[in-house]
């Protein structure tokens, strides 16, 4: 059974903070790992993808991926209000020929004016 | 414009009834899926196909079933086996089969029961 595991939350942030959220699993074998975000009511909409070992940045968002601990997490610089929102972790592994990603169960984010 | 489109929007069922959730992309993606979210819960994988006319079991395909006949279109028949169906569905699709890319998904579709 492949586990993804997050901090439960809910998680508030001051505007301006930097918000750090995080994921362990549980397959060694993992290769791609997805950062999610999910505003209420809506569908996930993917925000960054880290497939190495290291920090990847995009804009105000850096994911870090450390293999060996089996730790994936998220940072959010400069949390702006809009940020606001539900971060689904999922990680990709193998079934055969497919892939298939399994989900955490996420974080609620509060950034706060 | 590229995207996968979902309907309906919302859909409601009665005791003893089939309902089909519809789910068509446009992005020529081989690879399509369905999840179930219930509130404040992650993501379930209930069904899965990788190239036309071939689909797989998820962790939770109990009460549902599939087809994928073209490779635009996956669509999902919540069955009368199905006890507990009120969630919200989620129909994604990635670029290929065994792809590390990421999967993109449709709006959704709110099952609830009358």
């Amino acid at each position: 059974q492949k586990e993804v595991e997050q901090n439960s939350g809910p998680l508030s942030v001051p505007e301006g903070a930097i918000a750090s959220l995080n994921c362990t699993y549980s397959d060694r074998v993992s290769q791609s790992f997805f950062w999610y975000r999910q505003y209420s009511g809506k569908s996930p909409e993917l925000i960054m993808s880290i497939y190495s070992n290291g920090d990847k940045e995009d804009g105000r968002f850096t994911a870090q991926l450390n293999k060996a601990s089996q730790y994936v997490s998220l940072l959010i610089r400069d949390s702006q209000p809009s940020d606001s929102a539900t971060y689904l972790c999922a990680v990709s592994w193998a079934s055969g020929s497919a892939r298939q990603l399994t989900f955490g169960s996420g974080t609620q984010l509060t950034v706060l004016p | 414009d590229g995207g996968i489109t979902q309907s309906p929007k919302y859909l409601f069922r009665k005791e003893g009834q089939n309902v089909t959730l519809s789910c068509e992309q446009n992005l020529n993606h081989d690879a399509m899926y369905w999840y179930r979210q219930d509130p404040g819960q992650g993501l379930r994988l209930i069904y899965y196909s990788q190239i036309v006319n071939d689909f797989q079991k998820g962790d939770i395909a109990e009460g549902y079933s599939v087809s994928r006949e073209k490779k635009e279109s996956f669509p999902l028949t919540v069955t009368s086996a199905q006890k507990n169906p009120t969630a919200f569905y989620l129909c994604a699709s990635s670029i290929y089969r065994g792809s590390n890319q990421p999967q993109h998904f449709g709006d959704g579709t709110r099952l609830s029961i009358l």
